[in-house]
């Protein structure tokens, strides 16, 4: 069972990028990563996911080095909505999926 | 709004009590989950049914029953709980194809039902 440590908490200002590092260093072969976004009294919300190097979409980026072990998920530009917690999760199969902690990210005016 | 629903928001109830938490989606998807999530822990994954069928999972103690009568519905039945078991229990699902790992897909969540257990 792929491990996953991520940061507690971070805080930025609106218009900053944010960087949040995911490190998994025991991921299997076939773990996909993904990660997931929650405002308080919610479920999560997919954000990203990705296998290797980088995937971007049109809210962030996901950056997976070669050996991935840790994964980075970036926020750009972020706003006061942008303020919640963020979810690493690392895995492919049943019951082996494992979830980060999360990082409770807060954006301030 | 997601998609997912479910019912009820919040529950209290004594350890002797018998309760139902139901989740229903409309998706279209095949593939449906419970997740626990306690304060300061991350997100457990307590039940996959895949296709209709359960993938089981012996780590989860029997005080918690899921039951999935068709691929929109899903019940987690309590009995006989803990006061260690209140916590955030979220509904989940996805599509998924006969085979193929959950990880690969993007999981759409429901608001999720706050149990406290007293």
């Amino acid at each position: 069972l792929a491990k996953t440590t991520q940061p507690i908490s971070m805080d930025s200002y609106e218009g900053q990028e944010v960087n949040i590092t995911c490190s998994h260093n025991n991921i299997a072969t076939n773990d996909y990563i993904t990660w997931y976004q929650q405002f308080p009294s919610q479920g999560p919300r997919f954000i990203i996911q990705g296998y290797k190097t980088k995937v971007t979409n049109e809210v962030a980026s996901l950056f997976i080095p070669a050996d991935r072990k840790s994964s980075t998920l970036s926020l750009p530009r972020v706003s006061l909505s942008d303020t919640a917690v963020y979810y690493c999760l690392v895995g492919l199969n049943d019951y082996k999926l494992s979830f980060g902690a999360g990082t409770t990210v807060t954006v301030r005016a | 709004e997601t998609g997912v629903t479910q019912t009820p928001r919040h529950l209290v109830m004594g350890m002797t009590n018998k309760k139902s938490l139901k989740c229903e989606q409309h998706l279209g998807h095949n593939a449906m989950y419970w997740y626990k999530q306690s304060a300061k822990k991350p997100l457990e994954l307590m039940f996959v049914y895949s296709l209709e069928e359960r993938v089981e999972n012996n780590s989860v103690p029997s005080r918690f029953s899921p039951e999935c009568p068709n691929s929109s519905h899903l019940f987690l039945h309590l009995h006989t709980l803990q006061p260690e078991d209140s916590a955030l229990y979220l509904c989940a699902s996805s599509q998924r194809a006969p085979g193929q790992g959950i990880g690969v897909y993007e999981q759409y969540f429901g608001p999720g039902t706050r149990l406290t257990v007293t």
